[in-house]
């Protein structure tokens, strides 16, 4: 069955520090990922997404996403952090053969302290 | 170009009551999927529609669940007799067909059951 695991539930980090989110996969078709980010209260808003090629991607916000096959992850990055970047973040996977629906992770909540 | 668009944004009924949950589709597109996020949950995929078809209702309820995209018009979430358990934020995401994997979300409703 495909699955996502987030593995942490919450993350805190200082502002201006680095981050890094986990986001392993488990899926019988080839993959293509996604992570979303969501303010509490609102809708999903796409960070970036993995379809093929380069597997180093970056998306909005300063944040990018490294996508190993070989380990079936897709962590989530950013360099310095922003006050503004608190919120919860999804991975989610989905595939052509199962009908592009997304399986998603039980998300990361990231607090940042000042 | 509007983005996708659900209403009513917040919906709230008594146990037994009927909810019915709207989604407008971005331009041009033609598939879409609903979401379901329980509290401090991910999102768990519901099912998936064409206009006049359901292509995948594997994650629906078997009972009071119903969902429907007429030829006109929005996409229809009906829940009969909901019950407290139905509370949670549902989401609904379009794509422009079954070989655009790129899902757009919109805000959400969500239905609180008293």
């Amino acid at each position: 069955a495909q699955s996502v695991t987030q593995p942490d539930i919450h993350i805190t980090v200082s502002e201006g520090a680095s981050l890094e989110l986990r986001c392993n996969y488990s899926y019988g078709a080839t993959p293509y990922l996604f992570w979303y980010v969501q303010s509490p209260g609102q809708g999903l808003q796409l960070l970036l997404k993995y379809f093929s090629g380069d597997t180093l991607v970056q998306g909005i916000k300063g944040f990018e996403a490294e996508f190993k096959r070989s380990q079936s992850s897709f962590n989530l990055r950013k360099p310095s952090v922003h006050w503004s970047d608190a919120a919860e973040y999804f991975c989610a996977v989905g595939a052509v053969e199962y009908g592009n629906k997304l399986v998603f992770g039980a998300g990361t909540i990231l607090r940042v302290k000042s | 170009n509007a983005g996708v668009m659900q209403n009513p944004r917040h919906l709230v009924r008594r146990r037994g009551q009927e909810a019915r949950l709207r989604c407008s589709p971005m331009k041009g597109h033609s598939h879409v999927y609903w979401y379901r996020q329980l509290p401090e949950e991910g999102l768990k995929f519901m099912v998936y529609l064409q206009k006049e078809n359901i292509i995948d209702e594997s994650g629906m309820p078997k009972e009071r669940f119903s969902a429907e995209f007429p030829k006109e018009g929005p996409s229809i979430l009906r829940i009969q007799q909901v019950v407290r358990g139905d509370s949670a934020a549902y989401f609904c995401a379009s794509t422009q067909g079954a070989r655009y994997n790129e899902q757009f979300f919109g805000p959400g409703t969500r239905l609180t059951v008293l």
